[in-house]
């Protein structure tokens, strides 16, 4: 079974410039999630998709980031414009979003590295 | 979600056992004990999980001390492999599946 799939897995870019992270999850999996990882931190999430619609993304920073999954299977996060403070890696998670389900696994991606300038 | 206290970081001997712990004294009845792995420059992998019960898979063994306000994970034979950070946490059933890693346990494996 394919896991997880992110790319690119690095990107270097200098402040106030736009970049996209794309995410192509589990097949099957309803359930898609952006995490933030700051060097040393634990990772944290910044939104969660059910199929195509936002199930939470009261930590993300909506001036500057942004994310959809208009068919409801691959997703793409997007900083514009970005800052130092956004160097950090990107991960990707899915799960397979029964409802009703008591807990789920969630899978993760390789991640993305950012680096701003 | 209950938080978790965990030791910043350990070391093992490679092929003995890797026990560690986790604390979570505020764990409330219907929350769950999750462990996930990152070893470095990969995602979290997942390991285990447990409400009550002891749980073991191929990976390793979970131990919930009866008040469930702690719990070990066990890696049985530490490989060289092991090395990487390994994270504690604790979700509550049916909130959107939303996991809340704190900063985990640095495992080094020596050889």
């Amino acid at each position: 079974e394919a896991g997880v799939a992110q790319s690119p897995r690095y990107k270097i870019i200098e402040k106030r410039q736009s970049v996209a992270f794309w995410c192509n999850p589990i097949s099957g999996h309803a359930t898609l999630y952006w995490y933030q990882q700051i060097l040393g931190q634990g990772p944290k999430l910044l939104i969660q998709f059910q199929n195509n619609g936002v199930v939470d993304d009261s930590q993300l920073p909506k001036d500057r980031f942004s994310a959809e999954r208009l068919k409801g299977v691959d997703s793409t996060l997007k900083i514009q414009p970005a800052k130092l403070e956004d160097s950090a890696v990107y991960l990707c998670a899915s799960s397979l979003g029964l409802r009703g389900a008591a807990q789920e696994t969630q899978y993760f991606g390789p991640g993305t590295r950012l680096l701003v300038l | 979600d209950a938080k978790t206290t965990q030791p910043p970081s350990m070391d093992c001997a490679e092929g003995r056992a890797a026990n560690l712990p986790c604390n979570h004294s505020t764990i409330s009845g219907n929350e769950y004990v999750y462990w996930y792995r990152q070893i470095h420059s990969q995602g979290p992998q997942y390991i285990i999980h447990g409400l009550k019960n002891n749980e073991t898979n191929e990976m390793a063994s979970l131990i919930i001390t009866e008040d469930r306000k702690s719990s070990t994970l066990i890696l049985p034979h530490a490989t060289l492999r092991d090395t990487a950070v390994y994270y504690c946490i604790v979700r509550r059933r049916y909130t959107g599946n939303q996991f809340y890693f704190g900063t985990g346990t640095s495992l080094t494996v020596i050889p």
